[in-house]
């Protein structure tokens, strides 16, 4: 079926430092939606692409279609950063359903 | 951004006894959705819902599993009877066009 690869599964960063996320997905899918899992549980969306990159502050986030992949890009690295990183595929039209990774568990230490 | 609300936050029940989750999607979406997350694993889908009509399950959606919003009320999953392995962390979302915005989860815990 539809998977989702996510690497690396774990990474550590010091502060003000930063590094990049990737997903490789199986087949051609719609668009991409990545997240961050904070400590409580909770699901914070950071973005949706169908294509090309986007940015919001120190993070920026490209999704190539064509080669089926996405990354997610951390620069300058904060404390409140740390978190699991989860990226989901939008694999149908229509009604849609999201298919995730694993998961990036990020840690940044002082 | 859009909020997405879920009620309760935890829920701790007997095996066999029945549950319901609620969820108050963002006020102008069409599209339902429950997910579900063993502690420490990744999201997976459950079920969507569209129209008043469940449009796809996972495997995951047992026949002990029910969807429904009346009246367009709380978005609600109903596990009856709950098993030992529903302790999950269940997610709603709710979808307009496109991006999927996600509650906070209710924790649920099956002894």
């Amino acid at each position: 079926g539809d998977q989702v690869e996510q690497s690396p599964s774990a990474l550590s960063l010091h502060e003000g430092t930063g590094s990049a996320l990737r997903c490789n997905f199986t087949t051609t899918m719609r668009a991409v939606q990545w997240f961050q899992q904070n400590s409580r549980g909770s699901l914070i969306n950071l973005f949706y692409l169908a294509s090309g990159t986007k940015e919001n502050g120190r993070l920026k986030s490209t999704f190539n279609s064509k080669e089926s992949y996405s990354t997610l890009h951390i620069r300058d690295a904060q404390l409140e950063d740390s978190g699991t990183y989860f990226c989901a595929a939008d694999y149908t039209e229509g009604a849609d359903r999201l298919t995730f990774g694993k998961g990036t568990q990020l840690i940044i230490q002082p | 951004g859009p909020k997405v609300l879920q009620i309760p936050s935890h829920q701790i029940i007997d095996m066999g006894q029945m549950v319901t989750l609620n969820c108050d999607p963002v006020s102008n979406h069409l599209y339902f959705y429950w997910y579900k997350q063993i502690l420490g694993q990744q999201m997976e889908f459950l079920v969507n819902f569209y129209n008043g009509k469940v449009m796809e399950k996972s495997k995951l959606f047992k026949d002990q599993f029910s969807v429904e919003r009346p009246d367009g009320s709380y978005f609600t999953l109903k596990i009856q009877p709950t098993a030992l392995e529903d302790s999950a962390v269940y997610f709603c979302a709710s979808s307009g066009q496109d991006t999927q915005y996600f509650g906070p989860g209710t924790r649920l815990l099956v002894l």
